[in-house]
């Protein structure tokens, strides 16, 4: 019930491509969902996060889309940039439950 | 802003000896902080869950009598690995949540001490 699935594992895209990871989750006391990208040698970093209040959240060219009914969101990268190759984790939390469940991770790879 | 600094970053000890990583929070404070290890090709496990004046939790197959945690004020937490073998080997994530209340459930993230055991 706590698992959180991602996918796809890998992902490459070519330059200015919209690039799509997708994430799902079977407990339904999670109102927290942050994506996180992790550079090679380097910690993961949070990159964006929404709650169930809203279905959308956009910061720059990145944006997530949440679907509550159906328990899945996703993070889209729009005009994918090299700069943007990493491993990108998705997770989830509840309210006052602080620990974080997170997905498997996509490694995404933009070619020039 | 909100910073976690993590050391050591990096630590070879042999089989069976131990090593401590500490997490310091500057500009919250960490009123929770969870450890995470990141293994080779995996993602992050739930190591234990610490909140202040709170009991420590760990999660199933981490014990406190291998993994140490103290957490003893909203800015600081430390973790030790004991009797460290190849199966311990990753990265070791502090996760410090900012109680503040400003910034939700967000886990701002140590740079990661990575423990190498030969």
């Amino acid at each position: 019930q706590q698992q959180v699935r991602q996918s796809p594992q890998s992902l490459t895209v070519w330059e200015g491509e919209t690039a799509i990871l997708n994430c799902s989750y079977e407990d339904s006391t999670f109102d927290y969902f942050p994506w996180y990208h992790q550079f090679p040698g380097e910690s993961p970093a949070l990159l964006i996060a929404i709650r169930p209040v809203s279905n959308k959240k956009e910061d720059g060219r990145f944006t997530i889309f949440f679907n509550k009914r159906e328990k899945k969101f996703s993070l889209h990268i729009a005009d994918s940039q090299p700069g943007d190759s990493a491993t990108y984790f998705c997770a989830a939390s509840g309210t006052g439950n602080y620990k974080y469940v997170f997905g498997a991770g996509t490694r995404l790879k933009v070619i020039a | 802003g909100a910073l976690v600094y993590q050391y050591p970053r990096r630590t070879i000890c042999k089989s069976g000896t131990s090593m401590r990583m500490e997490c310091q929070a500057v500009g919250f404070q960490a009123t929770s902080v969870a450890w995470y290890r990141q293994s080779p090709q995996k993602t992050f496990e739930l190591i234990a869950l610490s909140t202040v004046n709170s009991a420590i939790k760990y999660e199933q197959n981490f014990t406190q009598e291998k993994f140490p945690i103290s957490h003893p004020n909203l800015s600081f937490s430390s973790m030790t690995v004991l009797n460290a073998y190849l199966e311990d080997r990753g990265l070791y994530l502090c996760g410090a949540r900012d109680g503040g209340g400003n910034s939700g459930n967000t886990l701002y993230f140590g740079e990661g001490s990575r423990l190498i055991v030969v």
